[in-house]
């Protein structure tokens, strides 16, 4: 079975510009989390999509927006680049109801602004 | 609070040797802690959980223990290997509709052959 998917792998972008990360979750799995992890640190929280609907932000500025499409793959947008956002962007994926608990991560997207 | 402490920051073990890696927690809220493994370039992998309920799971050379009174979970590795270098970061989730994780700042382990 095919596990977490991300694109692109790695991207370049320049300050100011905008991006826009891709992921798709694992067969059956409903809920789409976005995580940043800054080199030496571990994952901060973005965002948690189920079923299209935002269930959780973290705190992060309005600058990063997310979607979620009805096939349950999710995008991760950010605008007006900052020399800062440059990190791992992870895509966590998990099964809704009962006593499922477990997320399971992507490769990550390498975002370096320069 | 929502924060996650973890330790120690880097761990180096003999082939053979058990590594120990603590993480403490403040929110009484947090229902879940999961312990992940994260190579260079990859992303997090689960290795294995823990529900507050239980006070230690084993699942092979990993061991969670767990310490409710004292708000504490620990991953013991059993038989280290060169393998198993890595860093591991145990993490919480808080009760309630969110799924959201709270990370610790990790521990970079290095098994010497």
């Amino acid at each position: 079975d095919a596990g977490v998917t991300q694109s692109p792998t790695h991207l370049i972008k320049t300050r100011g510009q905008h991006v826009t990360l891709r992921c798709s979750p694992i067969s059956g799995h409903k809920s789409v989390s976005w995580y940043q992890q800054v080199l030496g640190q571990g994952p901060q929280f973005i965002f948690q999509y189920y079923e299209k609907e935002e269930r959780g932000r973290g705190n992060f500025p309005d600058r990063f927006s997310a979607r979620q499409f009805p096939n349950y793959s999710s995008e991760l947008n950010v605008n007006a680049l900052l020399l800062g956002d440059s990190a791992l962007y992870l895509c966590a994926s998990s099964s809704e109801g009962g006593m499922s608990y477990e997320q399971y991560f992507g490769p990550g997207t390498r975002l370096t602004v320069t | 609070q929502q924060q996650v402490k973890q330790s120690p920051q880097s761990l180096i073990v003999q082939k053979g040797g058990i590594s120990i890696i603590n993480c403490a927690y403040e929110n009484t809220a947090f229902d879940y802690f999961p312990w992940y493994q994260q190579f260079p370039g990859k992303g997090p992998a689960l290795l294995i959980a823990i529900r507050p309920d239980v006070s230690e799971k084993k699942e092979g050379r990993f061991t969670i223990s767990f310490n409710k009174s004292a708000k504490q979970f620990s991953l013991h590795i059993m038989d280290s290997q060169p393998g198993d270098s890595a860093t591991y970061f145990c993490a919480a989730r808080r009760s309630g509709s969110a799924r959201q994780l709270t990370f610790g700042s990790g521990t970079q382990l290095t098994v010497l052959p």
